[in-house]
């Protein structure tokens, strides 16, 4: 079965320490993965995706395909960075086709 | 460019009522997708067409709910006969398909059922 699991539905830290929201995957084939983030009052957005390898607001995500894991990392977590972040996965790798979503986790930083 | 539009915003209908969800893609895309979103849950993938063509409604539920895009106009997302489990918020999602898994999103339709 395809699945996506956060299993943390709130994380609350302190401003300047290190952040990791977790995010597992099952999935048979070899499915590209993804990080959304909801900022207050504004709608979904891409934050990152594991083909482009790159790091996007200081957040760092690495696929490890033997622990089936897309964790997303920040070493030095911002107040702005409060939002919901939903981690998916695509079974059609580059060909369009429907997210499978995690259930979401709230990430609060506090000053 | 402004983005994936999805009207109305709010909308509330009595248990028996229709209920019809508009989303215009985002310039240039011609992939939709329809997401739900129960309270405290993720989202949940209903439906995917292309123009005038559905591709994949693996998500949708088998009664009442129904989605097309036409050749012109936005894609429709209609309830029939609504039921207060299906308050909730509705997304809808544009690609330019081929060459590309990434979504943009509109910012979602509540609706309530009363």
């Amino acid at each position: 079965a395809q699945r996506v699991t956060q299993p943390e539905k709130l994380l609350s830290v302190f401003k300047g320490a290190p952040v990791e929201l977790k995010c597992n995957y099952s999935y048979s084939g070899s499915p590209e993965l993804f990080w959304y983030v909801q900022y207050s009052r504004q709608r979904l957005q891409l934050l990152l995706r594991h083909i482009s390898r790159e790091s996007i607001k200081g957040f760092t995500a690495d696929l490890n395909k033997g622990e089936t894991s897309f964790h997303l990392k920040k070493p030095f977590a911002q107040e702005e960075d409060s939002a919901m972040y939903y981690c998916a996965l695509s079974p059609s790798y580059n060909q369009g086709g429907k997210l499978i979503f995690g259930q979401g986790t709230e990430l609060s930083v506090k000053p | 460019n402004a983005g994936v539009m999805q009207n109305p915003r709010h909308l509330v209908r009595r248990r028996g009522q229709e209920a019809r969800l508009r989303c215009s893609p985002m310039k240039g895309h011609s992939h939709v997708y329809w997401y739900r979103q129960l309270p405290e849950e993720g989202l949940k993938f209903m439906v995917y067409l292309q123009k005038e063509n559905i591709i994949d409604e693996s998500g949708m539920p088998k009664e009442r709910f129904s989605a097309e895009f036409p050749k012109e106009g936005p894609s429709i997302l209609r309830i029939q006969q609504v039921v207060r489990g299906d308050s909730a918020a509705y997304f809808c999602a544009s690609s330019p398909g081929q060459g590309t898994s990434e979504q943009f999103f509109g910012p979602g339709t509540r609706l309530t059922v009363l």
